[in-house]
């Protein structure tokens, strides 16, 4: 079974600080991608950075970076010079050869003024 | 192209009505998935289909809900008789047959079963 959990139900980071949120997830499949999406008030489900399990180096989207552990299965996002847009709720999610996205439960981000 | 559309926005029924939660994918996009939202369980998969056929129903709850694609273009998913407990956001998303593109959402519709 494929899983993804996500340990900390709420952050909360001072603007301009830098934050990390964790990740973890099971997957018995060699070849798989992995995913932060932000979710705003808004509703909208927004993609911040994707993670393909053969590369090594950790992807990075402007403030936006991962470090991708594949030994340990982990996936944190670090968020630098964190504004107030980046108040959300982040999901991780994994994508394998069972062609289906699996999410796990969200971190409520807060970012304090 | 204009995203994943779902209909409606938002529902409100009384328990025991059908609903009928609507999607349009990304034309193109081959695979298409359901999702329920809730604050407990985060983002739950309850099906989804490839080439306009359900492959993975197992995060259906329970014989009430059932979701249909008739064509490329277009799904629903039924629940039918609701419950309070359905209250929920529904996401539908669509993704290419590219492994390893992301999923696009739509705006997800807020059901409200009273």
């Amino acid at each position: 079974a494929q899983t993804v959990t996500q340990s900390q139900p709420e952050m909360s980071v001072q603007e301009a600080e830098t934050v990390t949120l964790s990740c973890t997830y099971d997957t018995s499949e060699s070849d798989y991608y992995l995913f932060w999406y932000k979710q705003p008030p808004s509703r909208q489900m927004i993609l911040v950075i994707r993670q393909e399990a053969y590369k090594q180096q950790n992807a990075t989207e402007n403030r936006f970076s991962v470090n991708f552990q594949k030994a340990a299965k982990s996936f944190s996002l670090k968020i630098s010079d964190s504004q107030l847009g980046d108040a959300a709720m982040y999901f991780c999610a994994l994508f394998s050869g069972t062609y289906k996205y699996i999410f796990g439960t969200g971190t409520r981000l807060k970012v304090l003024a | 192209d204009a995203g994943v559309i779902q209909s409606p926005r938002h529902e409100v029924t009384e328990m025991g009505q059908e609903v009928t939660l609507r999607c349009k994918p990304i034309s193109g996009h081959n695979s298409l998935f359901w999702y329920r939202q809730t604050m407990m369980r985060g983002l739950e998969l309850l099906i989804y289909f490839n080439n306009n056929v359900p492959i993975d129903d197992s995060g259906m709850p329970e014989d009430r809900f059932s979701a249909k694609m008739p064509n490329a273009s277009f799904s629903t998913l039924k629940i039918q008789p609701s419950e309070p407990r359905d209250s929920a956001v529904y996401f539908c998303a669509s993704s290419p047959a590219n492994l390893g593109t992301e999923a696009f959402f739509g705006q997800g519709t807020r059901l409200t079963v009273v």
